[in-house]
């Protein structure tokens, strides 16, 4: 069964720095480009960028270069997103999801929530 | 970037009527005869849900009722019939232009 497991949700200080992992399970990690995604209240849904595995390439969204910064680990089928320098306006859930060509989204994680608070 | 505007924001349709949502893109979404419009499905507390991909193809596991239309700027998803169970937000997605953009969310109750 594919999945993307995310890992647990994060209650960061302004300033910090966040790293979110997306576990792949089902399918071959490698060939398909990992897509993140944020969604705030009253914000929708926005695209942050992307990342082949089995390569290392990435896209971003200019509106997140510099905020945002995506690695991958084959060996264990993993993709990270990390955040940097955060402030309030990063408090979202992050989405992690599978692209199986042309940004159609398949698979998604369940999400993880960032907080960034005082 | 692209913008979709969805349309309505909210809507409250019967059980067993038909709910249609619309979403009209700021510029074409079309590329080479195909039409790059991806419709989501998001319930609270949940991830978004692949609903139809390419303006009206059915993502598989997904029920006959729900359905896609449209090209150019113009798109369409619709409900029919509607169950308690569609109770949810949906959100259409162009994927024809970088970045990918999503509309602003439809949000359907059932009555």
């Amino acid at each position: 069964q594919v999945q993307l497991q995310q890992s647990g949700a994060e209650l960061m200080k302004p300033g910090a720095s966040v790293k979110i992992s997306c576990k792949a399970t089902g399918y071959t990690f490698s060939s398909y480009w990992i897509e993140w995604v944020k969604q705030r209240p009253g914000h929708g849904l926005e695209w942050i960028g992307e990342i082949l595995p089995g390569s290392g390439s990435t896209n971003y969204n200019e509106k997140f270069k510099g905020k945002a910064t995506f690695t991958a680990d084959t060996s264990s089928n993993t993709a990270y997103m990390q955040l940097s320098s955060l402030t309030s306006e990063d408090s979202a859930v992050y989405y992690c999801a599978r692209s199986r060509g042309n940004y159609v989204l398949d698979v998604w994680g369940a999400g993880t929530t960032v907080t960034v608070s005082s | 970037d692209i913008v979709l505007t969805q349309s309505p924001a909210s809507l409250a349709v019967s059980l067993g009527q038909r709910a249609t949502i619309s979403c009209k893109a700021s510029q074409s979404v079309d590329y080479d005869g195909d039409s790059y419009m991806n419709w989501y499905q998001q319930k609270p507390g949940q991830p978004p849900k692949l609903l139809i991909y390419a303006a009206s193809n059915l993502e598989s596991g997904i029920p006959a009722r729900f359905s896609g239309s449209g090209s150019g700027t113009d798109f369409t998803l619709n409900i029919h019939p509607v169950e308690e169970e569609d109770a949810a937000t949906y959100y259409c997605q162009q994927s024809n232009e970088d970045p990918p953009t999503f509309g602003g969310g439809t949000k359907l109750e059932i009555k």
